[in-house]
């Protein structure tokens, strides 16, 4: 199974202020149709996860610019800008190159 | 507007059985791979099952294959997992997802199944 690293457990920032969180994984994310299928979501206080970037840096329909995603092979990085009080949260990495899909553990997004 | 919504947890006992359902609406149902995921209290996400859009091809988790089953009616737009043999470890709030292209672009609010003497 693919394991799915992501540092750091938790993140303190200030409004207005830029984060990174960073998602290893333990094998390659490329399938073999060439694409990266690495996704990240946001589950904000007593909410379900939503869909934040997909496919590494795609942004998914209404979610704001300020939030960016990047990376290749097994090294990624969720960047948040420009931090709002509707971005705390937790945020999870997830692989779905290959079964079983797969979660990192996630990082907690808290007001400094 | 895209809507999930799950029914049937509850509080249940080790070893007997439980059947989830998630009533879609929204969009074509028959169109799209569904999954469950599940989320232990105070814990991470951990993908349980998904299946194709026609049901004809499903994948499991290690930890319920074997014991769950994921099956869609696609009449009634409604996606089901059937829960056997269920453990403590299995006490998780259970969201339905929709996928596209191998993510999760829309969830469910959950349905929380206690697995408890």
């Amino acid at each position: 199974d693919v394991v799915m690293t992501q540092t750091p457990v938790s993140l303190s920032v200030s409004l207005g202020g830029q984060v990174s969180i960073s998602c290893r994984s333990s094998q390659s994310l490329v399938h073999n149709n060439g694409n990266t299928y690495l996704s990240w979501y946001l589950q904000k206080p007593g909410q379900s996860p939503q869909l934040l970037i997909y496919k590494v840096s795609n942004r998914f329909s209404g979610i704001s610019d300020r939030f960016s995603g990047s990376g290749s092979g097994t090294d990624f990085t969720l960047k948040i800008s420009r931090v709002e009080p509707d971005d705390l949260g937790v945020y999870y990495c997830g692989q779905g190159t290959q079964y079983p899909y797969t979660f990192g553990a996630g990082t907690k997004l808290e007001l400094k | 507007e895209v809507q999930l919504v799950e029914s049937g947890g509850g509080l249940v006992q080790p070893g007997r059985s439980l059947k989830l359902s998630c009533a879609a609406s929204g969009f074509t149902f028959s169109d799209y791979n569904m999954a469950w995921v599940r989320q232990a209290p105070t814990k991470g996400l951990e993908w349980v099952a998904s299946i194709s859009y026609g049901g004809s091809n499903t994948h499991y988790g290690d930890s319920v294959k074997g014991r769950f089953t994921i099956s869609r009616d696609n009449a009634k737009s409604t996606l089901y997992l059937q829960m056997d043999s269920l453990r403590s470890e299995d006490t998780a709030t259970y969201y339905c997802a929709r996928e596209l292209l191998r993510r999760f672009a829309y969830w469910g609010q959950g349905t929380l199944v206690t697995v408890s003497s």
